[in-house]
């Protein structure tokens, strides 16, 4: 039972490139979340899928999307990386939107020169 | 518009005694209330949390006050151990059909040995 798991861990671009952060959980978990946690911050919902096959935006969506590809993945792409989206990215899940418990992965460093 | 606030960056205590960490909210719309606790190079756990029908919960050594009317809660660790020592995030979310969590910018807390 590994929780929620990410990858990569860390990751250098350079501006314009794309990538894809993956996120798994095998929690049969419902609810999946992206965050981004910046230096003196709180952490920011990006993106969230209550249930498989829905999506939405949260706080920060811009310069972003997402895929909910089945109940145990959702992946966060960067379409054309900016500085500043240099950030570290948090996935979370939980048993329902509303549960009060999210258990999250171990982040992803992403750095955009 | 930082609608929760945890108003001290950082916090020392010495091993044994209280810690008490203080977070403030601004939007009345809030209902629910949770506590994380973050280490480097880790994502946030859950700790503790409190619904707004209540005034108080407990878990441990950790105790979660809410007042409504100041809209304000605090978490008290006691007594405080050095693997204490992390990051604390608070969060609040609403429910409903327009969910929405939104965390504070955290506080370091540090527990002498």
């Amino acid at each position: 039972n590994a929780g929620v798991t990410q990858t990569p861990k860390f990751q250098v671009l350079k501006t314009g490139q794309s990538m894809t952060l993956q996120c798994a959980q095998d929690m049969n978990h419902n609810s999946m979340y992206w965050y981004r946690q910046d230096p003196g911050m709180g952490l920011r919902l990006i993106y969230y899928s209550a249930s498989e096959g829905t999506t939405d935006k949260g706080e920060v969506p811009n310069g972003y999307n997402v895929s909910r590809l089945n109940k145990r993945e959702f992946s966060l792409r960067l379409e054309s990386a900016a500085p500043s989206q240099t950030s570290v990215y948090f996935c979370a899940s939980s048993e329902q939107l509303l549960s009060d418990t999210q258990y999250f992965g171990p982040g992803t460093r992403l750095t955009v020169l | 518009d930082q609608q929760v606030k945890q108003n001290s960056p950082s916090l020392s205590v010495q091993e044994g005694r209280i810690s008490i960490l203080n977070c403030d909210y601004t939007n009345s719309m809030f209902d629910y209330f949770l506590w994380y606790k973050k280490y480097p190079a880790e994502g946030p756990t859950f700790l503790i949390s409190i619904s707004s029908i209540k005034d108080k919960n407990e878990d441990g050594r950790f105790t979660v006050f809410l007042n409504k009317s100041a809209k304000h809660l605090s978490l008290h660790i006691v007594p405080s151990q050095p693997g204490d020592s992390a990051v604390y995030f608070c969060a609040a979310s609403t429910g409903g059909s327009n969910y929405k969590l939104t965390f504070g910018k955290g506080t370091l807390l540090t527990v002498n040995p």
